[in-house]
């Protein structure tokens, strides 16, 4: 499967403690996103890298949320002290070169906090 | 910033027949390329169809086609002889030329009857 893969696919955690989601994009695309999206909503736009730069973060990315792409391969996204209102899915996606190609993503990493 | 708007919540059709979503946008920016993503109930977003916005034609994948008005700003998908399997959430996006990130609008739940 040479297709964009996210871990754990599912969490569960209480309010309170840190989780943190991997992301293992196309091998070959220099450009990897983070999405946020809430049942009934598209993917919000949370960070984008290209190769081990984070280029851009969005407002809704708080001081809890914290991205990472140390090798400019595998990427991170870790969120402290999580609180209920982050209960989400959390996609992961890739491209290569410009905006004139394709997004692909993940699929997901469900996140729930009870 | 740009902005995606679909304003059909919900969408039913017959099996075997062709449905529209519409999807407007705005953005004063004349370079964009526009998507549309569908995402079934398991979550993963899966890629269906780009337009580039200097693109003369009209784009078409199979049974998917995108009419393009750009003066109207509008990008709406038509999905020829319908399926049971294309029950899912459809999702129009944006993305520019001058930055890497895409936006996505709120999306349309797309239910095939029988």
């Amino acid at each position: 499967d040479t297709g964009v893969s996210q871990d754990p696919r599912h969490k569960i955690t209480k309010r309170g403690q840190n989780v943190t989601f991997r992301c293992d994009p196309i091998s070959e695309h220099n450009r990897l996103y983070w999405y946020r999206q809430t049942l009934g909503q598209g993917p919000e736009f949370l960070t984008y890298f290209q190769n081990e730069a984070q280029l851009e973060k969005s407002r809704l990315l708080s001081d809890r949320f914290s991205a990472e792409r140390p090798k400019g391969s595998f990427s991170t996204l870790e969120i402290q002290r999580t609180e209920q209102g982050d209960s989400a899915m959390y996609l992961c996606a890739s491209r290569f070169g410009g905006s004139g190609n394709t997004i692909y993503f993940g699929e997901g990493s469900w996140l729930t906090v009870v | 910033a740009q902005k995606i708007t679909q304003t059909q919540p919900g969408m039913f059709v017959q099996e075997k027949e062709a449905v529209t979503l519409d999807c407007t946008y705005d953005t004063s920016d004349p370079s964009y390329g526009l998507f549309w993503y569908k995402q079934p109930s398991s979550g993963e977003m899966i890629f269906l169809i780009y337009q580039g916005s200097y693109d003369q034609q009209n784009a078409t994948e199979g049974r998917y086609s995108l009419n393009f008005q750009k003066a109207r700003k509008s990008a709406n998908l038509v999905i020829s002889a319908s399926q049971l399997g294309d029950s899912a959430m459809y999702f129009c996006a944006m993305s520019l030329y001058n930055n890497n990130d895409m936006r996505f609008g709120a999306g349309t739940r797309l239910t095939v009857k029988p």
